[in-house]
Parts: C-alpha cells; sequence; structure tokens
C-alpha cells in the first residue's frame, strides 16, 4: 500500500498524558500536512511542511503542539498535557509541491482517532 | 463568518433523485475548488476539483461562480452508495479549507 499511512490508528490516552501520532506519507510527495477533525466539522488545518521545513502553522496549533518532520519524510505530531477538547481525529495527508496550484490536491491517511478520558 | 460555508442538511432523498448542494467562500484570491466525499468514521477523498467551466463526471455535475463565490455539486440519480458526507473544499493560500459539510442519506 502506498498511500498515507498513520499510526497508532486509536489512542486513549488520560487528560494530562501526553501523546504522539505518526505520518508517512506518499513517498513522491514532498508537502505533508496536519488537520484535526471533530464531530459535524470539517477537517481544521494545523499546520504544513515542505519538505523538513515548518512553513505554516494554524492558531488552532496551541504551544501543546509540535509537529515535526525531521528528514523531510514522516512527522510527527505530539500533544504534551492533553484535554477533553483534543479528542478529535487528526488527519495527516501529502501532496506534490504543485500540486495544489496545478489544481491537483491532497490524499489523507485514514486518521488517528485520539480520545481523552 | 466561516471561510468556507455549505448547508449541513441532512439531505435525505429517494433513490433515483437529483440532489443540489451549495457552497460558498469568503476569498476571493482563492485558487482552486474541490469536493471531497467522507464516509463515516473514514478520511475524506476527492471527488472531483471544480472548473470555472464546470465540469461532469458521470452523474456529477460540478460548477463555480467566481464573481458570486459559490460553488455547487449536482448527483442525479442518486444511489444508495452515495450516502456519505460531501465537503466543499477550496485552496487559499497553499492550503485547503474544508467546510464543515453536508450529510446526504440516499433511502431505498
Amino acid at each position: 500500500d502506498t498511500g498515507v499511512s498513520q499510526n497508532p490508528r486509536h489512542k486513549i490516552t488520560k487528560r494530562g498524558q501526553n501523546v504522539t501520532f505518526r505520518c508517512d506519507p506518499i513517498s513522491e510527495h514532498n508537502r505533508l500536512y496536519w488537520y484535526r477533525q471533530t464531530l459535524g466539522q470539517g477537517p481544521e488545518f494545523l499546520t504544513y511542511f515542505q519538505n523538513e521545513a515548518q512553513l505554516e502553522k494554524s492558531r488552532l496549533l496551541s504551544d501543546r503542539f509540535s509537529a515535526e518532520r525531521p528528514k523531510g519524510s514522516f512527522s510527527t505530531l505530539e500533544i504534551q498535557r492533553t484535554e477533553q477538547g483534543d479528542s478529535a481525529m487528526y488527519l495527516c495527508a501529502s501532496s506534490r509541491r504543485q500540486a495544489l496550484d496545478s489544481g491537483n490536491t491532497i490524499y489523507f491517511g485514514e486518521g488517528s482517532w485520539l480520545t481523552v478520558v | 463568518r466561516k471561510e468556507v460555508e455549505q448547508d449541513p442538511g441532512p439531505f435525505n432523498v429517494p433513490e433515483g433523485a437529483t440532489v443540489a448542494f451549495n457552497c460558498t467562500y469568503s476569498n476571493s484570491a482563492s485558487q482552486s475548488f474541490f469536493w471531497y466525499r467522507q464516509d463515516c468514521r473514514k478520511e475524506p477523498k476527492l471527488l472531483m476539483s471544480v472548473y470555472s467551466s464546470g465540469n461532469e463526471d458521470g452523474r456529477f455535475t460540478a460548477q463555480l461562480n467566481r464573481a458570486s463565490q459559490y460553488i455547487s455539486l449536482l448527483i442525479r440519480d442518486s444511489k444508495l452508495s452515495d450516502s456519505a458526507t460531501y465537503l466543499c473544499v477550496v485552496n487559499m493560500g497553499g492550503q485547503l479549507t474544508f467546510g464543515s459539510g453536508t450529510q446526504l442519506t440516499v433511502l431505498p
């Protein structure tokens, strides 16, 4: 399977714990995005990388959230001191650099479901 | 005002019906437009891009009106398998902004 891969797929954690999600993009894609989706809402942009550079961060990405893509391949999204409001599906997506400009689009992984209890 | 607005529905239609979804966006500089489909507890998947000239893919037709900042999706001869949430998506400055989605249920 050469699609976007995310793990873990499901995570239940106690409030105050730290969690980390991993994303492996499609291999030839140099852009990688993180989105968050809650029930009844569309995905909300969190951040994106062009290779290893983090080019944009949403104001939704509080200082408890950190994302990295150290070698320009896989990425991690860490949430520190989790709160119940962090419960959501965290989606990773990837694209070629020119994808959006040329009218092509991004491809999502299956998502990582986080439940904070 | 949300950047991308959609009627949340739900739309409940019988098989074979024609159904239309509408979407408006706030940023006139938006560059490209898409409809995504999302099944329950699954990731969004691209349904079709939307072009100014309008485009059709089988039973699906998408239209874009840049002057009105309005996008539409028409589904003809709806099937049970069309039941899903349809997300209007706008490329704003290199990132995709999603609407909240319109839920469609096609009834037998």
